[in-house]
């Protein structure tokens, strides 16, 4: 089993639609939680933490189910630019921090 | 403030030669990560050093090897170049001390280097 395991993808949506990503994360030591974005042939940018309460930060969503050792992150009124792949990150500390990324699911957001 | 800087951005090698590859880290940043990703897959974990040794290192062959300097800038090598070597690499930095709440454990990357061999 994958360490870090995200929906597959793609995902395919028009302008203005809400779509939902899934993670889940096998190790339950598990820290801290992240959701970065990368776009074609560029490096991944941190798009948002995840914190146990959940947490917003304008059209983007993200949440935490630390019992079922799943993150989510949802994108309402999606936009032309929202188009990039989004890679799901577990960090553990383990006398520095391990950090694993998922293989992302790619969404297309079509006019 | 400067971001991670990856060096050369671009590099063609042919089968058999060695790659080098370089990362400077933000500043006060002490942990550096290597990564691999070839088109169109998900990054692939190659190498971590903090504090100039090696912490953890990912399933790829002992030809992939790196080390950490003094001043935390980092250097990744690939002997004995191989056509699937072919990737972009990225290189990411972190704090290691502090608490996931001060951000210690967010990585940031560097634009990569793109290794093309022939």
């Amino acid at each position: 089993r994958k360490e870090v395991e995200q929906d597959p993808g793609p995902f395919n949506v028009p302008e203005g639609a809400t779509v939902a990503f899934n993670c889940t994360y096998s190790n339950s030591a598990s820290q801290s939680f992240f959701w970065y974005r990368q776009d074609c042939r560029k490096e991944p940018k941190l798009l948002m933490s995840v914190y146990s309460s959940g947490n917003e930060d304008g059209r983007f969503t993200a949440q935490l189910n630390r019992a079922s050792q799943y993150i989510s992150l949802l994108i309402r009124d999606s936009k032309l630019g929202d188009s990039a792949t989004y890679l799901c990150v577990v960090s553990l500390n383990t006398g520095g921090f391990k950090t694993i990324f998922g293989a992302g699911t790619r969404l297309f957001v079509k006019a | 403030e400067a971001g991670v800087t990856q060096s050369p951005t671009h590099l063609i090698k042919t089968r058999g030669q060695q790659a080098t590859l370089r990362c400077s880290p933000i500043s006060g940043h002490t942990s550096v990560y290597w990564y691999q990703q070839a088109l169109g897959l998900g990054l692939q974990f190659l190498l971590w050093y903090d504090e100039g040794e090696e912490r953890n290192r990912g399933n790829f062959p002992p030809r992939f090897s790196g080390r950490q300097f003094p001043n935390y800038s980092s250097e990744l090598n690939v002997n004995a170049l191989e056509l699937e070597d072919s990737a972009l690499y990225l290189c990411a930095s972190s704090l290691r001390t502090g608490t996931a709440s001060s951000g210690a454990n967010v990585l940031t990357f560097g634009a990569g280097s793109r290794l093309t061999v022939l």
